[in-house]
């Protein structure tokens, strides 16, 4: 099955740094990858998500890049703000099997004001 | 429009007890998830359910049920509790018609004694 490693566990950066999170993933046939941001005692929502069709995809301050060969994508956040602070988790599926969500074990992300 | 709704949002068992997680959603779609998080560990898949009528099992199904009673609802029960069980649980829904995004529910925070 897929698995999916992400790093690093915490990231702590000064408000308006730019902040990068790193996934990897082990099964070829994935073609989806999600990000999605988990506040404290609240459900993950996705930010941003990319296609295996597509390098690069952004949404105002966030974005998102795959590099299929090396099987990896990352999460690039641009100048910081306090509420960036959340666990934000990398996730992968594919369109056979269960095209379920298999996700990255998370990165706390604090942004110091 | 409430998205995925879960019940209760905390509970205390004790070893043997049982107990049903309830999930909801009024998005109209036709797969649902049950996850589970542990400290450092990511989200983990209990069970899906690809459409009304149909649940397979995920990474980690054991000690655990489903029921999907119809489109909008997906069950969880634990039969006799374990220590183990102890997590935070995430119902998880997506349209399946075109599109991979999954929308999460709050979480129910279960504490098994």
């Amino acid at each position: 099955g897929e698995n999916v490693e992400q790093h690093p566990s915490t990231l702590s950066v000064q408000e308006g740094d730019s902040a990068v999170i790193k996934c990897t993933y082990s099964d070829s046939a994935s073609n989806y990858f999600p990000w999605y941001k988990q506040e404290l005692g609240k459900g993950p929502q996705l930010i941003i998500d990319i296609r295996s069709n597509v390098g690069e995809k952004k949404d105002q301050r966030i974005a998102v890049t795959l590099n299929k060969t090396a099987k990896h994508f990352s999460l690039h956040i641009t100048e910081t703000q306090p509420e960036d602070s959340a666990v934000y988790f990398c996730a992968a599926s594919s369109d056979t099997g269960r095209r379920a969500l298999t996700f990255g074990s998370g990165t706390r992300l604090q942004v110091q004001p | 429009n409430a998205g995925v709704t879960q019940t209760p949002k905390f509970q205390v068992l004790k070893t043997g007890q049982s107990m049903t997680l309830q999930c909801a959603q009024d998005m109209n779609h036709n797969s649902m998830y049950w996850y589970r998080q542990d400290p450092g560990m990511g989200l983990r898949l209990i069970y899906y359910s690809a459409s009304e009528g149909t649940t397979d099992k995920g990474e980690v199904p054991n000690g655990y049920n489903v029921s999907r009673l119809n489109k909008r609802e997906f069950s969880l029960r634990l039969e006799s509790a374990a220590p183990s069980q102890t997590s935070v649980y995430f119902c998880a829904s997506k349209s399946g018609r075109g599109t991979d995004t999954q929308y999460f529910g709050p979480g129910t925070r279960l504490t098994v004694l």
